[in-house]
């Protein structure tokens, strides 16, 4: 079976500070990892994948598989920054997604 | 940009009656989902269709819940005889996956609640 855990449920950071938001899985074949946001009153959303290797508005998220985590980081974060984070894992044929309980990332002023 | 709309937006029914949600998934999709979150817990996948057949259900997707694609535009959600502990948002997701692209793009959500 696979799980993802967000041992987070609220972050609050000061704008311009670094951000860490904390994402473990398990999974038992080789998994496809997600970052989802949903900003206020607006639609979950893809942020970043660990198979692209992209930044996104600043994200970055490194698998590491001996550790069965995707960390999501920002050096320097937004007041825009602040939203729900639901990291995810997809495996399988059908490509379902496994969400974890989710991050509300408050940047403050 | 191509979008997944789900209508309504909020629907309130009495419980034992019968619901239907519907999403329009982008047209090139082959994928289709659907997954509910109830107030306060996380996102749940509730049923995969693909190629005109459920490939895939959730131990929540019980007897009372059906899906369908009439159309081939509209996917539809039914839940034949609504309980309170239904009450939750419901979101629509279509994929491609075409060339290994498996991004899921989300509907902005059906909020159900059961009075």
């Amino acid at each position: 079976a696979q799980r993802v855990t967000q041992p987070e449920k609220l972050l609050s950071v000061f704008k311009g500070a670094p951000v860490e938001l904390k994402c473990n899985y398990s999974y038992s074949g080789s998994p496809e990892l997600f970052w989802y946001v949903q900003y206020s009153r607006q639609r979950l959303q893809l942020l970043l994948r660990h198979i692209s290797r992209e930044s996104i508005k600043g994200f970055t998220a490194d698998l590491n598989k001996g550790e069965t985590s995707f960390h999501l980081k920002k050096p320097f974060a937004q007041e825009e920054d602040s939203a729900m984070y639901y990291c995810a894992i997809s495996g399988g044929s059908n490509y379902k997604l496994t969400f974890g309980k989710g991050t509300l990332l408050t940047v403050n002023p | 940009e191509p979008e997944v709309t789900q209508t309504p937006s909020h629907q309130v029914t009495q419980m034992g009656q019968e619901v239907i949600l519907r999403c329009v998934p982008i047209s090139n999709h082959l994928y289709f989902y659907w997954y509910r979150q109830i107030l306060g817990q996380k996102v749940e996948f509730l049923v995969s269709f693909y190629n005109n057949e459920i490939s895939e259900k959730s131990e929540i997707f019980d007897d009372q819940f059906s899906v369908e694609r009439p159309d081939g535009s509209n996917f539809t959600l039914k839940i034949r005889s609504t309980k309170l502990e239904d009450s939750a948002m419901y979101f629509c997701a279509s994929s491609q996956y075409r060339g290994g692209d498996t991004e899921a793009f989300f509907g902005q959500g059906t909020r159900l609640t059961v009075v």
